[in-house]
């Protein structure tokens, strides 16, 4: 049972141009997203964050965008630059009745970004 | 400010032995979650511990174990490796649960462990 997927295993954009990476949900208790970006050999990074209180959060070239009727988050980068390349992994959590985390990230598979020059 | 840092980088084990790793949160974190991919597979939540407990725990058997000392770091302990416990195990780290109810968590590099 994936509760989060990123249906695209890969995408291929030109440098300048905007890429949008997309996840889709499917537990309706989730309510904190993250996007992480991974290069080969190296741990996570963390990118942007959004809460489900928000429908768009953003951070110098990268924006987030939620919707929580499609039970849909993206991610997108503009413009977009050859080092952005890597897999990049959408998250997501939930806290519970208190509003204390439960800890747990449940991660789709990742897409992987190719910048080309 | 110093990041998540895992110990060892890579370990080779036989099926059968046990295999530790350890790992040290970022200065000020209480939060320590354990990951693993395994190839072809998205990062599957193993464990998390904080202010020395263990607080959740994935769909895992119960020979993966662990434990979080009073510095905070952590050490996940595999017992009885299987051939299919070849994985990247992934440390990270938070602020602590009573802190913020939202967990941004940032990863070290991973340990690299092979079962042969």
């Amino acid at each position: 049972d994936q509760q989060v997927k990123q249906n695209s295993p890969s995408l291929s954009v030109q440098e300048g141009r905007i890429s949008i990476l997309n996840c889709d949900y499917t537990n309706s208790m989730f309510d904190y997203f993250l996007w992480y970006k991974k290069y080969p050999a190296e741990g996570p990074t963390f990118l942007i964050s959004i809460s489900s209180i928000k429908d768009k959060n953003e951070d110098g070239r990268f924006t987030v965008f939620l919707n929580k009727s499609a039970k849909h988050l993206s991610l997108h980068i503009v413009p977009s630059q050859p080092g952005d390349s890597a897999v990049y992994f959408c998250a997501a959590s939930r806290a519970n009745a208190g509003g204390t985390s439960y800890g747990k990230l449940t991660f789709g598979q990742g897409t992987i970004l190719t910048v080309h020059p | 400010e110093a990041g998540v840092t895992q110990s060892p980088t890579h370990l080779i084990k036989t099926r059968g032995q046990q295999a530790t790793l350890r790992c040290s949160p970022i200065s000020g974190h209480t939060s320590v979650y354990w990951y693993q991919q395994a190839l072809g597979l998205g990062l599957q939540f193993l464990l998390w511990y904080d202010e020395g407990e263990e607080r959740n725990r994935g769909n895992f058997p119960p020979r993966f174990s662990g434990r979080q000392f009073p510095n905070y770091s952590s050490e996940l302990n595999v017992n009885a490796l299987e051939l299919e416990d070849s994985a990247l195990y992934l440390c990270a780290s938070s602020v602590g649960y009573r802190e913020s109810p939202y967990n941004e968590q940032f990863f070290g590099p991973g340990t690299r462990l092979t079962v042969l």
